[in-house]
């Protein structure tokens, strides 16, 4: 069974742009969720969505966005980027059921992303 | 609000040393689930064990074991024989069971393991 995927694997942006990320989720899980991972704050949750809706949102500004399609492929997008939002971004999927705290999560390898 | 607290940053131990990772958790929910995470220098989060609130049985995989205690708010990690594989970053996660809970992890223990 193919993992979790991620693309770009690694991204160099400048400050002001905006960046799209792509994540692919191991078949058959529905839900999806995202993860910054700095050197200071750690692994934070950004957001988690299944179904297309988005469940749970982390604490990030609105220039954090993301969204899912029917086939359970997310992209999140960061706009108006600032040197902070240089991070790896991760994205796990996970089996979706009734208590969905239970179901472990798989992690994509991250997408590095510098901004300067 | 639901906190994880793995209170060692660095630890280093020579090949074949036992080694204990700490885990202290907060949590309100009654029901919630506990995780380990590995994750190499290669970035990938590697998910290593689940444990329920309801289940205080200690697990045995291999080198790998794991102590859960409710009554002390921790879910200890111990490598037995440690090889130089193992060095890797380790985070603690929980996540309760309501509708709007999150993965929440601690600020992971750095293992280096010296041949």
């Amino acid at each position: 069974k193919a993992g979790v995927t991620q693309t770009p694997r690694y991204l160099i942006k400048t400050r002001g742009q905006q960046v799209t990320l792509s994540c692919s989720p191991i078949s058959g899980h529905r839900s999806v969720s995202w993860y910054q991972q700095t050197p200071g704050q750690g692994l934070q949750f950004l957001f988690e969505y299944f179904s297309e809706t988005q469940r749970n949102k982390g604490n990030f500004p609105g220039r954090f966005s993301g969204r899912q399609f029917s086939n359970s492929r997310s992209e999140m997008n960061v706009s108006t980027l600032e040197l902070g939002d240089s991070a790896l971004y991760l994205c796990a999927s996970h089996k979706a059921g009734a208590n969905r705290g239970y179901n472990e999560q798989f992690f994509g390898p991250g997408t590095r992303l510098t901004v300067l | 609000a639901q906190k994880v607290t793995q209170a060692q940053t660095e630890i280093s131990v020579v090949e074949k040393e036992d080694v204990t990772l700490d885990c202290v958790y907060e949590t309100r929910d009654t029901t919630y689930y506990l995780f380990w995470y590995k994750q190499p220098p290669s970035g990938e989060l590697v998910f290593l064990i689940r444990r329920n609130s309801f289940d205080e049985q200690n697990e045995i995989s291999g080198r790998y074991s794991w102590n859960f205690q409710k009554s002390t708010s921790s879910f200890n990690f111990t490598i037995t024989a440690s090889q130089v594989v193992d060095s890797a970053v380790y985070f603690c996660a929980l996540r309760g069971a309501g509708a709007n809970s999150k993965l929440t992890f601690g600020k992971g223990i750095t293992l280096s393991v010296r041949p």
